[in-house]
């Protein structure tokens, strides 16, 4: 079976200092890889998504994600993080049958 | 104009009425989806539909129904609600002869939906 796990249900961080949200995937087969962010009161936008080839993926408004095969990760990173940063984070996976497992979630909480 | 809008983006209803949660797409695309998003646990496929006449269960479709009217429109029926239905609902479309083998999904805005 597939699964999807975001290891931190929160994530604190001062405004400008890095963040990184954890994810890890479980799969026998390739997926597509993908990190979703949901503003408040907004509906789901992709942040970047990894389909092949080069394992440093960059995506919208400065966030970058790396994956490691052998390590069946997929994390998300940002060098320095702005107030306007403050959302829900998801990480999902798609399959052969262009279906999405979502993981649960990682709040991110800016704080000044 | 949004592409992917549902109707309404808020509701409250009571134990056992019908309600029917819709939504509409204006990009063309074969392939829609209903999701449901609970605090913590993330958003879980209810149904999805590959074109009209195609209609499959998803994770968690014990409890809904869905009609595909015509290509732009999906809804989603709840024949008496409950409250463990309160949740955050998400229509997504994908377009099968999209950008190389993968199906980007897009998300409308959800409806918010509360049973008491």
């Amino acid at each position: 079976a597939q699964s999807v796990t975001q290891l931190d249900s929160q994530v604190p961080v001062f405004e400008e200092a890095p963040v990184e949200l954890r994810c890890n995937y479980s799969s026998s087969v390739s997926v597509y890889l993908f990190w979703y962010v949901q503003y408040p009161n907004q509906g789901l936008q992709l942040l970047l998504k990894y389909l092949s080839g080069s394992t440093l993926v960059k995506g919208i408004n400065g966030f970058e994600a790396e994956f490691n095969k052998s390590q069946t990760s997929f994390h998300l990173r940002k060098p320095s993080v702005h107030i306007s940063d403050t959302a829900e984070y998801f990480c999902a996976l798609m399959n052969r049958d262009d279906k999405i497992i979502f993981g649960k979630g990682t709040r991110l909480h800016i704080l000044p | 104009d949004a592409d992917v809008t549902q109707t309404p983006r808020n509701r409250i209803t009571k134990t056992g009425k019908r309600i029917m949660l819709e939504c509409s797409q204006t990009k063309g695309h074969d392939r829609m989806y209903w999701y449901r998003q609970d605090p913590g646990l993330g958003l879980r496929l209810i149904y999805y539909s590959f074109d009209v006449k195609d209609i499959n269960k998803g994770e968690i479709s014990d409890g809904y129904s869905v009609s595909r009217q015509a290509q732009a429109k999906f809804s989603l029926s709840l024949e008496s609600a409950i409250p463990n239905q309160t949740a955050l609902y998400f229509c997504a479309t994908s377009d099968p002869a999209g950008q190389g083998n993968y199906n980007e999904q897009f998300f409308g805005p959800g409806t918010r939906l509360t049973v008491l």
